[in-house]
């Protein structure tokens, strides 16, 4: 079975600065990977997916993740925080052609001004 | 494109009632949909899933008595809450997946307040 760990359920960055926000997984064949954002009282908006390929995936919004697979790490990336980044993250697992998805237990993002 | 709608998307009810929550994929036919739960400041849990014209296979420890799912159409998908009770107020999301692609469009989820 696979799972995923988020690492920090809260992260505070201030507006301009590097948000990273960290993933890991645990799966026996190769996984797709997903990143969500959920804004409050809404349903999730993938922001980013990796399948197979090119390990650096870039999403949607200026984010961007890159799949290392020596690590088992899926972590999230955006250069400069927007106050309107400030939302739940979810990462996600997929893997075996079935749709169904494993989340991580998410991560809250703060953008202090 | 790939719109999925839930409809209510806020509904109070009694306790002893039965609630129906709808799923539709707007723009594209979804062979499979998912239902999640999610609690306050926590993450989702899959629930059941289901395919068109197909039963719902539920995941463990969810009552398949109490949430009854249809797929009756490529479009649609409803969860019914039956006998709901207090512990069931929650955050009811649907996903939506078409045949050919592993990605899952989320509704807007209805929040469900038993009283």
């Amino acid at each position: 079975a696979q799972s995923v760990t988020q690492l920090g359920s809260h992260v505070s960055v201030s507006e301009g600065a590097l948000v990273l926000l960290r993933c890991n997984y645990s799966s026996s064949v190769p996984p797709y990977l997903f990143w969500y954002v959920q804004y409050p009282n809404q349903g999730l908006q993938l922001l980013l997916k990796y399948t197979t390929g090119a390990t650096l995936v870039k999403g949607i919004n200026g984010f961007e993740a890159e799949f290392k697979k020596s690590e088992t790490s899926f972590h999230l990336t955006k250069p400069s925080a927007h106050m309107s980044d400030a939302a739940e993250y979810f990462c996600a697992v997929s893997v075996g052609g079935n749709e169904k998805l494993t989340f991580g237990t998410g991560t809250r993002l703060t953008i202090i001004p | 494109g790939a719109v999925v709608s839930q409809h209510p998307s806020w509904v109070i009810c009694k306790s002893g009632t039965s609630v129906k929550i709808e799923c539709r994929s707007l723009d594209f036919q979804a062979t499979t949909m998912f239902w999640y739960r999610q609690f306050p400041k926590q993450s989702l849990m899959l629930m059941a899933t289901s395919n068109e014209g197909s039963k719902a296979t539920y995941e463990q420890g969810v009552e398949k008595d109490k949430f009854l799912i249809n797929h009756a159409s490529l479009t649609l998908s409803t969860l019914t809450v039956t006998s709901a009770h207090p512990e069931d107020s929650s955050f009811y999301i649907c996903s939506a997946a078409p045949a050919t692609s592993r990605e899952q469009y989320f509704g807007p989820g209805t929040r469900l307040t038993v009283t």
